[in-house]
């Protein structure tokens, strides 16, 4: 089955530390994004890439970093330099182009301890 | 600046009643629509989407959402809810000149009285 999947579910960790998000996706898409969901603050956008190679910053991408060396995968670091955080993250994918649908991984819930 | 506004954080209804949440954009030209669910802890579905033609869309799970250029909205419907309903969702709105981004509204959490 086609589909995005993101590791791991949850994650913990102590202040200081970066760590990496995976997302890998098999739907061919050319597009995929990182967003941060806070409650009652919807879905912001960290980055996002077009293409190989190639992925451009979103609103709040400060603290975070991306690659994107296969179409496949999208990983998201949260560095030590992130302030606040704990969150869930969400990956997403889309055929290239600003008026396509986005399909979402099951996201992955991170916490600061 | 484009913007799409759900101006219900919550929304309560009794299984079996009429639902209506609310999505009004601020764009200049014709927007692309979605509305998406998300149950709590788990990834967003798309429930349907406007792109042009018949401004009354179907889509999944009985949900039906209509544009309205005149009042710039794009409001979400169901005939009868079920307890299976309860989740947050979310309209988002796509940009014909965007830089591949979709502009999300902060959500409306529906919630079920059995």
């Amino acid at each position: 089955d086609g589909g995005i999947t993101q590791s791991p579910k949850y994650l913990f960790r102590k202040e200081g530390q970066n760590v990496t998000l995976s997302c890998e996706q098999n739907l061919n898409h050319d597009a995929m994004y990182w967003y941060r969901q806070d409650p009652g603050q919807g879905l912001r956008l960290i980055y996002y890439s077009q293409i190989v190679n190639d992925f451009q910053k979103g609103d709040i991408a400060e603290g975070y970093s991306v690659s994107r060396e296969k179409k496949e995968s999208f990983p998201l670091t949260v560095t030590s330099a992130q302030k606040n955080p704990t969150a869930f993250y969400l990956c997403a994918s889309s055929i290239r182009g600003p008026n396509t649908e986005a399909f979402f991984g099951q996201g992955t819930r991170l916490t600061v301890v | 600046a484009q913007s799409v506004t759900q101006p219900d954080i919550h929304i309560t209804v009794s299984e079996g009643a009429s639902l209506e949440l609310r999505c009004n954009y601020s764009y200049g030209a014709t927007p692309y629509l979605f509305w998406y669910v998300q149950s709590p802890g788990q990834g967003l579905q798309l429930l349907l989407k406007y792109f042009s033609g018949d401004t009354l869309v179907q889509g999944i799970k009985g949900f039906e959402a209509e544009f309205k250029r005149s009042q710039s909205s794009f409001n979400l419907r169901k005939p009868s809810v079920h307890w299976s309903d309860a989740a947050e969702y979310f309209c988002a709105v796509g940009e014909t000149d965007s830089n591949y981004q979709l502009i999300w509204g902060a959500g409306t959490k529906l919630i079920i009285k059995p």
